[in-house]
This record gives structure tokens, C-alpha cells and sequence, in this order.
């Protein structure tokens, strides 16, 4: 247990809904984390966001929307997914502080997606 | 543009064995590198974080090294152990003040007993 949870673990949806992937950390970190990971392919981060700020968007289509409305939880809204987005989606923590950047960074068990 | 290159992609090795895994990577300029490791179905679990005024850190059995100017990183588990089968993630943060991290593809380990 890393203190980062992720809800929910599995989810399938089509291509038309809209979902949101739920990410809460109690570890009293301040920067927050979105990862995909795909098969064959190396973790790609997606988001960062640091007291509340985004503070980077590693050019993620339109279609994932994060949303961090506290420091202890993040959230990634979904819609009208490819089937190309199945993925594993990973949450992480860290804390940050200005000049020093960030420390080690905790991450949650991962939401397994799958678009069909 | 950095590039993170783990060598081999898989290793099967018996129980008790010393090994080592490789991590390369192309721009010298980083800020730290840590070793991770992810059992399937999870999520990553920090290992070790070396930063890059650092030369080696090491946790109970595990050793990892960094070489900056050859664009190298090691990590050497001694005395494996079935519990230790996994897939190790190396990754990197450079400088200049970004969060990024990253990631090789990792190398699937597996330790048989």
C-alpha cells in the first residue's frame, strides 16, 4: 500500500461515453501525476500539477481532461475515447518544494482502460 | 531528446543468483535517476533514487549505480529470490526544472526456485 489509491481498478467503456478515473493520496504530498502506459511502450507521463496548478500537459489530445481540485485528489475525465487509449493509467504523488523540484514520486495501483 | 534504454527486455535466472540490469541513457544533463519496480497488475514502487551528484545508492540488497559521463545506470541485486521476479523501470529527470520523469521500457525479471 502506497498511500496513493486509484478507483476504479478496471473499467471498459465505448467510444461515446464519458467516464472520469479517480485518483486520492493521504501522504500530504502537494504534486500530483497522470501516467499512461501501454503495452510494448515506456510510461508516458501525461499531467502534472503542482499546489492545485497544472504545471505541465505533455500534449495529451482534447479527449482527457484532468481536473485537481485539492492537493489530495485528482481526477481524469474521459471522452469519446479511440480504442488506441486502452491502456493502464497510473496516478502518482510527490511533494515539491520551490528550487528543489520534487521528491520521490508514490504511485497508485493504475486503472486498467479499455475502449471498445 | 532523452532517450532511456534498458537492456535485456527479459531475464529468467535460478534462485540465488547475483544479476545485474542495465539502464542507458543519451543526454548526460540529468537531475537524479531512479530504479522502480512493478508486479503485474500494479502500480511502480520506488526502489532507489540516485541523485546526480551521486555515485551508487544501496538498499538491503539491492545496489545501483550512475555514471554520467558514460550515460549508464546499473542495478544489482544480489542473492535473488522468486519474491524479486518483477519488471524493473528505470527512469530519469533532467534539469532545467521540468517534473517529467522518463521511463525505459523496463526489463521483465523473473526468478526461478
Amino acid at each position: 500500500e502506497t498511500g496513493v489509491t486509484q478507483t476504479p481498478r478496471h473499467l471498459v467503456m465505448g467510444m461515446t461515453n464519458k467516464k472520469s478515473l479517480k485518483c486520492e493520496q493521504h501522504l500530504g504530498h502537494n504534486a500530483m501525476y497522470w501516467y499512461k502506459q501501454s503495452a510494448k511502450k515506456p510510461l508516458e507521463l501525461m499531467f502534472v500539477y503542482s499546489l492545485e496548478e497544472r504545471v505541465e500537459n505533455n500534449s495529451v489530445p482534447s479527449r482527457f481532461s484532468p481536473e485537481c481540485p485539492n492537493s489530495s485528489h485528482l481526477f481524469l475525465h474521459l471522452h469519446t475515447l479511440q480504442p488506441e487509449d486502452s491502456a493502464l493509467y497510473l496516478c502518482a504523488s510527490s511533494r515539491t518544494s520551490p528550487g528543489q523540484g520534487a521528491d520521490i514520486q508514490y504511485f497508485g495501483a493504475g486503472t486498467r482502460l479499455s475502449v471498445l | 531528446k532523452q532517450e532511456v534504454t534498458q537492456i535485456p527486455a527479459a531475464l529468467s535466472v535460478p534462485e540465488g543468483e547475483n544479476l545485474v540490469l542495465n539502464c542507458s541513457f543519451t543526454d548526460s544533463a540529468i537531475y537524479n535517476l531512479q530504479w522502480f519496480r512493478q508486479d503485474p497488475g500494479k502500480g511502480l514502487t520506488s526502489l532507489l533514487l540516485i541523485q546526480s551528484s551521486q555515485r551508487e545508492q544501496t538498499s538491503g540488497r539491492l545496489n545501483a549505480s550512475l555514471d554520467k559521463s558514460s550515460g549508464r545506470s546499473t542495478l544489482y541485486i544480489a542473492a535473488s529470490q522468486p519474491g524479486d521476479s518483477a519488471t524493473y523501470l528505470c527512469a530519469l529527470k533532467g534539469q532545467g526544472g521540468s517534473e517529467k520523469l522518463v521511463f525505459g521500457k523496463g526489463t521483465k525479471l523473473t526468478v526461478n526456485p
